[in-house]
């Protein structure tokens, strides 16, 4: 199975902050990368597919990118609504694996 | 618009089988895969397995042995059954549909005696 590494667990921010939240996969995953947000008490919602690409409705101030083996997501500035735990997920091979979180607070 | 509805026993016993109805509206079962997931108390997100647009599936491999998913075309729906159930496996439980765009809003299974 494919193990996804994502760090950090825990990202004090403050409001206006530019957060980034990587997820490393060892195996080759293509940009087989997904980035889910997940508020208290909520389904997730999907953030970012394909490593880069945008999903409907998700504000610009979001993005994904990769390097090598690295994918991350950033927020360029944080608002309040953006408070929440986020995941990666490899899709390129079944199983398919979700990182292990990170929860975004503000400091 | 797309809908996923989740629906469940709530409580069961240790050693039964779990099952799980996801009901979808507004996206074709034979066009769009259907994943099951779950959340554990104050955990993370585990992928539990999937049914694909041609009805093959594939499961965690963690949970393989135990597991089973399935679907009803006609009627727009993907079944989950979880043989064996321990307290562990005491969770949220959501279906998502097209490549996790769409979500159900879960339902809370505790296994309990």
């Amino acid at each position: 199975d494919i193990q996804m590494t994502q760090s950090p667990s825990s990202l004090p921010a403050s409001l206006g902050d530019r957060v980034t939240i990587t997820c490393r996969s060892i195996q080759d995953i293509g940009n087989y990368l997904r980035w889910f947000q997940q508020k208290p008490g909520k389904s997730p919602r999907l953030l970012i597919y394909g490593a880069t690409n945008l999903a409907a409705g998700v504000p610009s101030r979001f993005s994904g990118s990769r390097s090598g083996s690295d994918y991350s997501l950033t927020i360029s500035s944080l608002e309040s609504e953006d408070m929440a735990d986020y995941y990666c997920l490899q899709s390129s091979e079944s199983p398919f694996t979700f990182g292990a979180g990170t929860k975004l607070e503000l400091k | 618009q797309v809908q996923l509805k989740e629906s469940g026993p709530g409580l069961i016993q240790p050693s039964q089988t779990l099952s799980l109805t996801c009901t979808v509206s507004g996206l074709s079962l034979t066009s769009n895969s259907v994943s099951w997931i779950r959340q554990s108390p104050g955990k993370g997100l585990e992928w539990m397995g999937v049914i694909w647009r041609n009805g093959g599936t594939d499961y965690n491999s963690a949970i393989k042995s135990r597991l089973s998913i399935t679907r009803d075309t006609s009627k727009s729906q993907v079944f989950l059954e979880l043989n064996s159930l321990q307290t562990e496996d005491s969770a949220m439980y959501f279906c998502a549909g097209s490549w996790f765009a769409y979500w159900g809003q879960g339902t809370l299974v505790t296994v309990s005696s």
